[in-house]
Order: structure tokens, then sequence, then C-alpha cells
């Protein structure tokens, strides 16, 4: 069992449309929580870094941790089309301080 | 602008051949990262350095090696141990101690073994 489970998708939505992206894990050290976007063949860019259980919200993206499930979300409002990309979760325990990635969601945001 | 920057972009490289990926960075990170990425699949960790020469190998090291002489470049080199090198890989930055667990990546290096 890896580490990090996420469904590959594709995932398909309207724009406007209200995107939910989901993660497990099974390590219970995991303590930092990050949420990537990936573009094909770019490198992946930093949307959201949550620190143990709880909410952040920055502009149409809001993570939430709830580390009593091991359960990671990533919610997008109002999706856009330049919202289509690969979705990667990814977690730390504070001894490694590497990431520990899920396999990516690929979503598709139609006009 | 701070930022990482891999090179080269693209790379191919002949069976039996060593190849030597740069990293470079100018954000004052003391840590550094290689990642894998293959077809469809996250990305797995191949080495990493929380300081100047020290470093650590990660879950898939076997086939590579790294250095780290100055803090702002962490080099990779995929030998001809790796027995299947083709893949896109990205370098990782972050600062350390109690803040800055956030990593940031570089635009990566795609490998083709011809």
């Amino acid at each position: 069992q890896k580490e990090v489970e996420q469904d590959p998708g594709p995932l398909s939505v309207p724009e406007g449309a209200i995107v939910s992206l989901n993660c497990t894990y099974s390590n219970s050290a995991f303590q930092y929580f990050m949420w990537y976007r990936q573009y094909s063949r770019k490198g992946p860019e930093l949307l959201m870094y949550t620190y143990s259980s709880g909410n952040k919200e920055d502009g149409r993206f809001t993570a939430q941790v709830d580390k009593s499930s091991k359960y990671i979300s990533l919610f997008i409002r109002d999706s856009q089309p330049s919202d289509s990309a690969t979705y990667l979760c990814a977690a730390m325990d504070t001894g490694r301080r590497a990431l520990t990635f899920g396999s990516g969601t690929r979503l598709q945001v139609q006009p | 602008d701070g930022g990482i920057t891999q090179s080269p972009k693209y790379l191919f490289r002949k069976e039996g051949q060593n190849v030597t990926l740069s990293c470079e960075q100018n954000l004052n990170h003391d840590a550094m990262y290689w990642y894998r990425q293959d077809p469809g699949q996250g990305l797995r960790l191949i080495y990493y350095s929380q300081i100047v020469n020290d470093f650590q190998k990660g879950d898939i090291a076997e086939g590579y090696s790294v250095s780290r002489e100055k803090k702002e470049s962490f080099p990779l080199t995929v030998t001809s141990a790796q027995k299947n090198p083709t893949a896109f890989y990205l370098c990782a930055s972050s600062g350390t101690g109690t803040g800055g667990h956030e990593q940031f990546f570089g635009p990566g290096t795609r490998l083709t073994v011809l």
C-alpha cells in the first residue's frame, strides 16, 4: 500500500463548478500537507500548505486536513479552464523533511 | 528573480553513459531535493540534502549519485547502473528549522535513453 493514495482521474467538470480533490494517507507521522498544481511538462507549483488538522483558504482554493481520518482535500471554487492540470497532494513528517506524493489527479475544466 | 533553475531542459543519453543534471537555486535555501516522475505517477524521492557537504538517500537512490559542495548547487548524476533512467527529473529546495517546510520546484529535466 502506498503511503499517500490519490484517485488518478481524469476528473472533468464544467466551468464554474466546485471541484473536490482528495487524498488519503497511512503514515501517522505526517504533519505537513501540501497541494501542488502541475501543468503538462512543467515543474509542480505549490498551491497550498497546511500544518496538522484544519482548513486554509487562499482565494478560490481551500485545503482541508482531517488527521483523525487521515484525509486531505482541496476545493476549487468557480473553476476555470486555466485550472486544467494535474493536482498532486503531498505529505511530510518532521523527521525526514522530504515529501511523499500521491500519484496525482488530472482535472479538466470544460468551457 | 529568486528561483530554481535546472539544465538542460531535455537530455538524451546512450545506454552505458553517465549524465549529470544541473540544479541551482538563489533562494538561500539550506535543503535541496531530487525527485523522479514517471508518466501518470507522482514524484519519488531520489536524494536530499539538508546542508552543504551532507546528503541522504531517498526511496530510489540506486543508480544515482549527488554532491553538495555549495549551498546553491545540487547536481545529480544518473549512472549506467540505473536500469530505467528515462523519466522527468525535478529538483526542489526548502528552508530548514522550525519553519520553511514548503518545497519549491524547478522546471525539470526530461531525460531520454536512446
